[in-house]
């Protein structure tokens, strides 16, 4: 069955250091998305994207953040300069459309220190 | 703003029982529902969708109640196994206007031997 992947599975960097996380989504679909999942919280929404652009994004995505497709099939998240508080589990998801079943990887767990 | 909640943080059952695990929405045009399975360490795992058309949908194990009036959703699942224990999450999302899906905070399912 076909699945959303990610890469790495844990990442540990300094505060202020750049960090890239790396998903590649399920090959039919077209919509994209980054969530995060602070311990014990919620799964909140970061940013959506479609036909290579960004179609939506949330308080949380600021000018620290950018995604982007650099081929085909990877889909990226770099956080700039990384904050404590960026620490949290990173979740690719993908769908063939909006409002359609989202499918998850099983997420980068993102220790800043 | 939008929340979707769940009235439980924590439904302990017998092994074989049914589980009935709730969730609450504020948006009244949320139009799409979506219960997702999150074990320990791994990323959200697609159960079951209904959208707004349909009160009830049914799966392998499992049926999903939507009721627009109160705005609620349930989760039924029949006889309930070890293997079912996890957290639970149901996520509502609309046709128009948004891309994201928000996402409810959860209830562990614990199955009791």
């Amino acid at each position: 069955e076909p699945e959303v992947t990610q890469t790495p599975s844990h990442q540990v960097t300094q505060m202020g250091q750049e960090v890239i996380l790396r998903c590649v989504p399920i090959s039919n679909h077209l919509y994209f998305y980054w969530y995060r999942q602070i311990l014990g919280q919620k799964v909140e929404f970061l940013v959506s994207f479609y036909n290579n652009e960004i179609s939506e994004k949330s308080e949380i995505f600021d000018d620290q953040f950018s995604v982007e497709r650099p081929d085909g099939s990877n889909f990226t998240l770099k956080i700039r300069s990384t904050k404590l508080e960026d620490s949290a589990m990173y979740f690719c998801a993908s769908s063939t459309d909006r409002n359609e079943k989202l499918f998850f990887g099983s997420g980068t767990q993102l220790s800043v220190l | 703003g939008e929340s979707v909640g769940l009235h439980l943080p924590t439904l302990s059952v017998q092994e074989g029982d049914n589980s009935i695990i709730n969730c609450a929405y504020s948006n009244s045009a949320s139009d799409y529902f979506i219960w997702y399975k999150q074990e320990s360490g791994k990323g959200p795992q697609f159960i079951i969708d209904i959208r707004s058309n349909m009160d009830k949908r049914q799966g392998q194990r499992v049926t999903v109640l939507l009721n627009k009036t109160v705005k609620h959703l349930s989760l039924q699942i029949a006889a309930t196994q070890p293997g079912d224990s996890a957290v639970y999450f149901c996520a509502a999302s609309r046709d128009s206007g948004t891309y994201k899906y928000i996402f409810g905070t959860g209830t562990r399912l614990k199955v009791l031997a």
